[in-house]
């Protein structure tokens, strides 16, 4: 089954701006759209991006994604000591399932 | 606003079936044109997707647990549930019940879970 790879770390300084990755193929992110999750530990995850671009209501427009070819991004701008957390996208795969990234771990220094 | 919240045993033996149910409250299973779904996660490791469920009765699973998984709707009860057959440790982690609104195309809406519950952490030990 496809996975999306993540690089398993990333770190950024208090008001950086920082992207995260998310490498796929033409099964699943070239063709298919992408959200991203944010995970506290000891939480459940949270959906901080939908349909590749959007946000649900409540989320900070500090966080942004996009995608291009088969990869994907998010983007978190004026970067807080609270963003510390796992983060995780997921696509629709057309092997017919949902597939997700294993997930990066992001610090803020 | 909606919550969803796990119910089951913690310790499943191996070769049983894991049952889970999620209650939702705060509104009508039903009632809109919802997926009702359960993702996992393994301790210390990333996520899985198993499966969901549609308000009509329509379902989409795992390919790879596809043979092993049942998910299924009770509107009495305003609850869905989660059946895992034949489990192995390998199954062992935490349980999320989720919900997704509906309204675009399943590609669209399915990897987007809006909605989750506390979780349920179920070992598979005998």
């Amino acid at each position: 089954q496809s996975v999306l790879t993540q690089p398993p770390s990333a770190s950024g300084t208090p008001g950086q701006r920082v992207t995260l990755s998310c490498s796929g193929s033409r099964s699943n992110i070239g063709g298919n759209t992408v959200s991203w999750y944010q995970q506290f530990p000891g939480t459940a995850p949270k959906l901080l991006i939908y349909n590749t671009n959007l946000r649900p209501s409540g989320v900070p427009a500090r966080f942004s994604g996009s995608k291009s070819g088969t990869s994907a991004s998010l983007a978190i701008s004026g970067l807080q000591s609270g963003d510390e957390a796992h983060y995780y996208c997921a696509a629709w795969d057309d092997s017919l399932n949902v597939i997700f990234g294993g997930g990066t771990k992001l610090t803020v220094l | 606003q909606v919550q969803l919240q796990e119910s089951g045993p913690g310790l499943v033996k191996p070769s049983e079936t894991l049952s889970l149910t999620c209650t939702v409250s705060g509104g009508t299973i039903s009632s809109s044109s919802y997926y009702w779904g359960w993702i996992r996660q393994p301790p210390g490791k990333g996520l899985e997707w198993i499966g969901n469920i549609y308000y009509s009765g329509t379902t989409f699973y795992n390919t790879s647990l596809k043979s092993r998984v049942t998910i299924s709707v009770d509107t009495s009860k305003n609850q869905f549930s989660l059946k895992l057959r034949s489990v192995v440790a390998a199954d062992t982690a935490m349980y999320y019940c989720v919900r997704t609104p509906g309204g675009l195309r399943d590609s669209v809406v399915l990897p987007a879970a809006f909605g989750w519950g506390q979780g349920s952490l179920v070992i598979v030990s005998s």
